[in-house]
């Protein structure tokens, strides 16, 4: 099962900000908060990550609480093809482990 | 643009046949992962290699489902005897294997069986 729980669906006006919240109450201290989309019949497309600072970059920005169990993805100005399903995956790397484990995501919608 | 590649892109057989899909990663990621996603849910993992090496594969759907990544550069996704509910799409992710990497995915393979 997911270790995230995120909404299902969210409405945001083209040019206004949008925020993406997830929640990841059993995170542990080595694995990270991963953030992809997936517009229709493509692949998933990588957003951002981190592990306990905050995190922009070109496409968004990664809030992560301090206590990490929740986070938000902010996409500063949507557009129209920001249109997506937005996936909030943890996940730890190194050693055997190295697999994605996607829950449902939140439906963005962005509306003219 | 040396982004993952799959092919075919879309699949069409019937049921009974076998299918082979093909991934291959971006250069030099030593790390390949199939997944697959069907309608309405996220991707689900399958399997994964490192260079050639297969190192989970217990969440390969059945025995009709192998991988094979012999060069440790493409990988190739068999499914025998496809049953409809194989219809899916089937997705291949790299990365460079290091902690805390980023696993980049390919456009799918998107199968329907009759």
């Amino acid at each position: 099962d997911a270790k995230t729980t995120q909404p299902t669906s969210m409405d945001c006006a083209e040019g206004r900000a949008a925020n993406l919240p997830c929640n990841h109450s059993t995170i542990s201290g080595n694995e990270y908060v991963y953030w992809y989309r997936q517009i229709h019949s493509q692949g998933p497309q990588y957003i951002i990550h981190g592990l306990k600072n905050n995190e922009t970059n070109e496409m968004a920005s990664l809030i992560i609480t301090e206590d990490r169990k929740s986070s938000t993805l902010i996409l500063p100005h949507a557009t129209l093809r920001d249109t997506a399903v937005y996936y909030c995956i943890v996940a730890r790397y190194g050693g055997s482990q190295g697999n994605l484990i996607f829950g449902k995501g939140t439906k963005l919608s962005v509306k003219p | 643009d040396t982004g993952v590649s799959q092919d075919p892109r879309h699949k069409i057989t019937k049921r009974g046949q076998n299918v082979t899909f093909r991934c291959d990663p971006i250069s030099e990621h030593n790390r390949l992962y199939w997944y697959r996603q069907t309608l309405g849910q996220g991707p689900e993992f399958l399997t994964y290699f490192q260079n050639e090496a297969q190192l989970e594969k217990s969440r390969l759907l059945s025995d009709r489902f192998s991988a094979e990544r012999p060069k440790g550069s493409f990988s190739t996704l068999e499914i025998q005897r496809t049953e409809q509910g194989d219809s899916a799409m089937y997705l291949c992710a790299s990365s460079s294997g290091r902690t805390g990497e980023t696993q980049y995915f390919g456009p799918g393979t998107r199968l329907l069986v009759l």
